[in-house]
């Protein structure tokens, strides 16, 4: 089955514990990114990956860091997590080769930070 | 990057017919008109993509005039389970490394 997993779904941390929150995709896809929703903000990008070692800023990236060493893994790191990153996160990838541009999201990090 | 426009929220009854249309004025020439769906919690998750005149697939129907400053996504028969977030997208050229959320259209489906 296609599907794009993070982990951890729900997460509690206190402010400036490091912390990383997994995606993987299996479906081979090139394109990977990762974004906040907040109320009445909606969905922002954070960083999005055109393939491996090909990373760039989305709208939001203060205070976050990505890799991309591999096709199939893209975490985003919180290098210093503070309770504005409080926030519900999505994992996204696609392949910009298909005809239907599909964007596959995975089903969401809650983090809390206290 | 096109702007959208949308209602913000929607009520229908089960079994109704559904459309919720959506503006996009300054399209250009390359891009592709596509919509999501979104429960809460959950992911978007992508409904139907079109171009220009009628898509439909198993889901929903798309349907875009010839200016294509606009198009109405249709929902046949809702359903309890049809409640949720429904976004319209314009993303450029149809590239999906940069999507452009807005506020969405918030579906209510009531008994």
């Amino acid at each position: 089955e296609a599907q794009v997993t993070q982990n951890p779904r729900y997460l509690i941390t206190v402010t400036g514990k490091k912390l990383t929150v997994t995606c993987s995709q299996n479906m081979n896809h090139e394109y990977m990114s990762w974004y906040r929703q907040d109320p009445g903000l909606g969905l922002r990008q954070i960083y999005y990956s055109m393939n491996v070692e090909v990373t760039d800023k989305g709208d939001v990236p203060e205070g976050y860091k990505v890799s991309r060493k591999e096709k199939r893994n893209f975490p985003l790191i919180l290098e210093s997590p503070s309770p504005n990153q409080t926030s519900l996160y999505f994992c996204a990838s696609s392949d910009p080769r298909d005809r239907v541009t599909e964007a596959f999201f995975g089903q969401g990090t809650r983090l809390t930070v206290v | 990057l096109a702007k959208t426009t949308q209602p913000i929220s929607m009520d229908s009854y089960e079994g109704q017919e559904v459309n919720i249309t959506c503006s996009h004025n300054n399209i250009a020439t390359n891009d592709y008109i596509t919509w999501y769906q979104q429960f809460p919690s959950q992911g978007p998750r992508f409904i139907i993509q079109g171009y220009k005149t009628k898509v439909t697939n198993e889901v929903a129907s798309l349907f875009i005039p010839a200016d294509r400053k606009s198009s109405t996504l249709s929902l046949p028969r809702v359903s309890l389970s049809d409640t949720a977030v429904y976004y319209c997208l314009v993303p450029l050229g149809g590239a999906t490394n940069k999507l452009i959320f807005g506020t969405g259209t918030l579906l209510a489906v009531q008994p």
